[in-house]
């Protein structure tokens, strides 16, 4: 059973540190990560794509891939109260589906 | 650009009636499309995918079905509702690999 790993939270940090969230995922063949965002009462929105070993910036948000150790991580820069929300991390399982994990809930105290 | 619907957006439904959800999606042709739900509080759960018209894969054996009458048409019904059918309903398309973008959802409610 292919599975993705994520601490449910919630996690806490004040307005302008970095939030830190991390994913672990069980299939070793795995080669795309996803990061959703999903704000309390409204549906996932894609924010984050990462295919190979490394980081990619966009904007505040970087994504850290360890094909290695099996984990991505979603680092946000300058965190904002608007940056509170689940943060799902997916990986694409055989066919055309995609195992979500269970989210990490971010707070960011103003 | 590519958009996804989704209707109605809120639904109250008395236990033992029918459900029909819709989803479209404009601007991409034979998109794969997904049926998720979420319970309060919990991850998603996939319920039916599709490749194509005609081709649809279960994930959940449940009183729930879909089908998709279009290319770009899917549809989720039930004969008869139960409570445990309650929760937020997730549409989304995908091109391949390159993530899913999901619609706004509906929020079922069974009385």
């Amino acid at each position: 059973q292919k599975e993705v790993e994520q601490n449910s939270g919630p996690l806490s940090v004040p307005e302008g540190a970095i939030a830190s969230l991390n994913c672990t995922y069980s299939d070793r063949g795995s080669q795309s990560f996803f990061w959703y965002r999903q704000y309390s009462g409204k549906s996932p929105e894609l924010i984050m794509s990462i295919y190979s070993n490394g980081d990619k910036e966009d904007g505040r948000f970087t994504a850290q891939l360890n094909k290695a150790s099996q984990y991505v991580s979603l680092l946000i820069r300058d965190s904002q109260p608007s940056d509170s929300a689940t943060y799902l991390c997916a990986v694409p399982s055989s066919g055309f589906k995609t195992i979500f994990g269970a989210g990490t809930r971010l707070f960011v105290k103003a | 650009s590519q958009t996804i619907h989704q209707w109605p957006a809120t639904l109250v439904q008395p236990v033992g009636s029918p459900l029909s959800l819709e989803c479209t999606v404009e601007g991409t042709s034979n998109p794969n499309l997904y049926w998720y739900r979420q319970a309060a509080g919990r991850g998603l759960q996939l319920l039916f995918y599709s490749i194509g018209i005609d081709q649809i894969s279960s994930e959940v054996p449940q009183n729930l079905s879909a089908s998709r009458p279009q290319d770009r048409q899917f549809i989720l019904s039930s004969k008869k509702l139960l409570l445990s059918d309650s929760g937020f309903y997730l549409c989304a398309w995908s091109a391949g690999q390159l993530g899913q973008y999901f619609g706004p959802g509906t929020r079922l409610t069974v009385t």
